[in-house]
């Protein structure tokens, strides 16, 4: 079973402060995906990443994937109210596991007028 | 471009009853998923339906059950209901592979039991 385990599981900011969320997990992933869901939404995909190394940035949003892909960050900078919200990170496995994907619990980001 | 919905949007059911979600994904989009949410246990994968096949399926017991039909739509039913399946139900298409195209997600049907 993958596990994906997200850190910090709160954070409360004030706003232009910057801040970086991370996702662990023991195993390879084929792919990584970040997500943001507001409150009674569903997630809302931000990237995907798919090779070790890669790096991918949207706006003031970067996001890492690590070497051995059984990582990755999430680095904000500057953060504003409206990127309130809860971060998941999700990875896809290989072969049959392609078409599903498992998600970390969160990271739930407040960020402070 | 119409996004995923997800009918009905709430939902309370007692003990015991059944209960049908629907989804309608994004035209084109031929793979649906389920996921299950709940502020425990995050987002666990439900069900994956491509096609009108089965192509996964997650560690529920066998009161969920799901269908996607000719038209790409999904159903899913859970029997039996028990209070703690009292949770977000999250419907998402993806127009290939999940890894690689990612899902759309619908605004969910929240479910609670009593």
């Amino acid at each position: 079973t993958q596990l994906l385990e997200q850190s910090p599981q709160f954070l409360s900011i004030q706003e232009g402060e910057n801040l970086t969320v991370y996702c662990n997990s023991s195993s390879v992933f084929s792919s990584l995906q970040w997500y943001r869901q507001e409150p009674g939404e569903g997630p809302v995909l931000l990237v995907t990443v798919v090779t070790g190394g890669e790096v991918k940035k949207l706006k003031r949003l970067t996001f890492q994937f690590g070497d051995a892909r059984k990582d990755s960050s999430l680095h904000i900078t500057a953060a504003q109210p409206g990127d309130t919200g809860l971060y998941l990170c999700a990875g896809a496995g290989s072969g049959g596991s392609n078409y599903k994907l498992t998600f970390g619990k969160g990271t739930l980001l407040t960020v402070n007028p | 471009k119409a996004g995923v919905t997800q009918t009905p949007r709430y939902l309370i059911k007692t003990r015991g009853q059944q209960v049908t979600l629907s989804c309608s994904p994004i035209s084109g989009h031929r793979s649906v998923s389920w996921y299950q949410q709940t502020p425990g246990q995050g987002l666990q994968f439900l069900f994956e339906y491509f096609s009108e096949t089965q192509r996964n399926k997650g560690n529920f017991p066998g009161r969920f059950s799901g269908r996607q039909f000719s038209n790409s739509r999904s159903e899913m039913n859970v029997s039996t209901l028990e209070l703690g399946d009292s949770a977000l139900y999250l419907c998402a298409s993806s127009v290939g592979q999940a890894n690689f195209y990612g899902y759309t997600f619908g605004s969910g049907t929240r479910l609670t039991v009593v």
